[in-house]
């Protein structure tokens, strides 16, 4: 499994809210991403990481935010959640960002916005 | 813009028949495709992926072909066994700003093998 590990696994919160999302590595690998999933759109990028403190938008980034103060710790933050953004969320990580950019998914945490 | 189209939405097949699932991408300068399956409630963990320079590339009863000129690639499954069943992603590689690569992925194709 790639030593990823996410943070909460299941969180209901309510419109407005800020929310944050975390997700763990134990292999110190350089790249790290955010994506959500939804039913009919597989999964879209949010925000990527290529270092500590670099960071960078992806396809579906409005309303998120990401922080990385550690190779091991990326934060997904939602400042004021919305419902549509009601969804389950997938960190990863890859080696490279080459040819070889094998991305290696963590177990995922559902969100749900009322 | 960038995209990855996937067909079928939803296949169906029988036990030991073969299924087959196809991917269209828009960007020429792809280079990397990976598949992905996802159980129901699980992560999606790669199952096989090609490179640019491989025309096909086998691991055991699944099979990836590649055609570039027609920017479509497609996964094939052999001898079907219902813990096949699963919903199976597609995915191309695409420069991003900086340099840096990411994957667009399909829709998804959910696969139900029945006994």
């Amino acid at each position: 499994d790639a030593g990823i590990t996410q943070s909460p696994r299941h969180k209901v919160t309510e419109t407005g809210t800020p929310v944050t999302l975390r997700c763990h590595q134990t292999e110190n690998h350089r790249y790290m991403y955010w994506y959500r999933q939804d039913p009919g759109h597989g999964l879209r990028l949010i925000h990527y990481s290529y270092g500590v403190k670099d960071t960078d938008k992806g396809e579906v980034s409005d309303g998120y935010s990401v922080s990385r103060s550690k190779t091991e710790d990326f934060l997904l933050t939602l400042e004021s959640a919305t419902s549509s953004q009601t969804s389950v969320y997938f960190c990863a990580i890859s080696e490279s960002r080459g040819v070889t950019d094998t991305q290696y998914f963590g177990p995922g945490t559902r969100l749900t916005v009322l | 813009g960038e995209n990855v189209e996937q067909h079928p939405s939803t296949l169906s097949v029988q036990e030991g028949d073969s299924a087959v699932i196809k991917c269209t991408y828009s960007d020429s300068a792809s280079n990397y495709f990976p598949w992905y399956k996802q159980e129901l409630g699980k992560r999606p963990q790669l199952i096989i992926d090609i490179r640019s320079n491989v025309g096909e590339k086998k691991d055991q009863r699944i099979a990836v072909t590649l055609n570039k000129t027609a920017k479509h690639f497609s996964l094939h499954i052999t001898e079907t066994q219902p813990e096949d069943s699963a919903v199976y992603f597609c995915a191309a590689s695409m420069e991003f700003s900086g340099g840096y690569n990411k994957l667009i992925f399909g829709a998804g194709t959910r696969l139900a093998v029945h006994p």
